[in-house]
């Protein structure tokens, strides 16, 4: 009964790193979404995927790649990290019932500083 | 662009009392849905209550009700009762009812509660 599991919790990048955050769930949901939260501004959509092999930008995508080869896998990833990605990023889940949004799950979120 | 607005950044009530976090939002969409969820300092996303824009009837769950304005696209909440796990970053959150659209969060609201 995992839901929505991110990996990892936290990390520390020195400018110019790369990494790849992991959004893994198990209830057969369909799409999947990668947020950021800053202080002050809520949460932002940062890439979003409606199924398997797809993916799409969202409002903040820019300096993120995504990748969904499997249906329940969900990576984001920093190919050169800043400063201005320190954040704190939540993947998240939903699914459809008869074509209506059907429940969204968040995972607890990983929080990245970029020094 | 659907937007959302909490213009409450901090708020806080006496324990056992009654609070109201205030949420307007703006769409041109018929059929939504409106959120609200808690982050503690665990950093957990919590439903805490959902509402759907074609039922009339204002959504309630145990003390957290919601007063649903559709006409003036106003969705508040209130916290009957304060405890003091009630302390936390609300969020209200919007989604169009149908297919893989985001959910669009407001700025979030500070709740304290004061033993």
């Amino acid at each position: 009964n995992a839901g929505v599991t991110q990996t990892p919790k936290f990390r520390v990048l020195k400018t110019g790193q790369s990494m790849t955050l992991l959004c893994a769930q198990d209830m057969n949901h369909e799409y999947m979404y990668w947020y950021r939260q800053d202080p002050g501004m809520g949460l932002r959509l940062i890439h979003y995927s409606v199924g398997e092999g797809t993916t799409a930008k969202g409002e903040v995508p820019d300096g993120y790649n995504v990748s969904r080869l499997k249906k329940q896998n969900f990576l984001l990833g920093l190919e050169s990290a800043a400063p201005s990605q320190t954040s704190v990023y939540f993947c998240a889940s939903s699914s459809l019932n008869r074509g209506r949004v059907y429940g969204y799950t968040f995972g607890s979120g990983t929080r990245l500083t970029v020094v | 662009a659907q937007t959302v607005t909490q213009s409450q950044p901090e708020m806080s009530v006496q324990e056992a009392e009654t609070v109201t976090l205030s949420c307007t939002y703006d769409t041109s969409e018929s059929d939504y849905y409106l959120f609200w969820y808690k982050q503690p300092p665990s950093r957990q996303m919590i439903l805490v209550i959902r509402q759907e824009a074609y039922k009339q009837q204002n959504a309630t769950e145990n003390r957290f009700s919601v007063n649903f304005q559709k006409a003036a696209k106003s969705f508040s909440l209130k916290i009957s009762d304060s405890q003091l796990g009630d302390a936390a970053m609300y969020f209200c959150a919007y989604r169009g009812a149908f297919g893989n659209e985001k959910l669009t969060f407001g700025t979030g609201t500070r709740l304290t509660i004061i033993p």
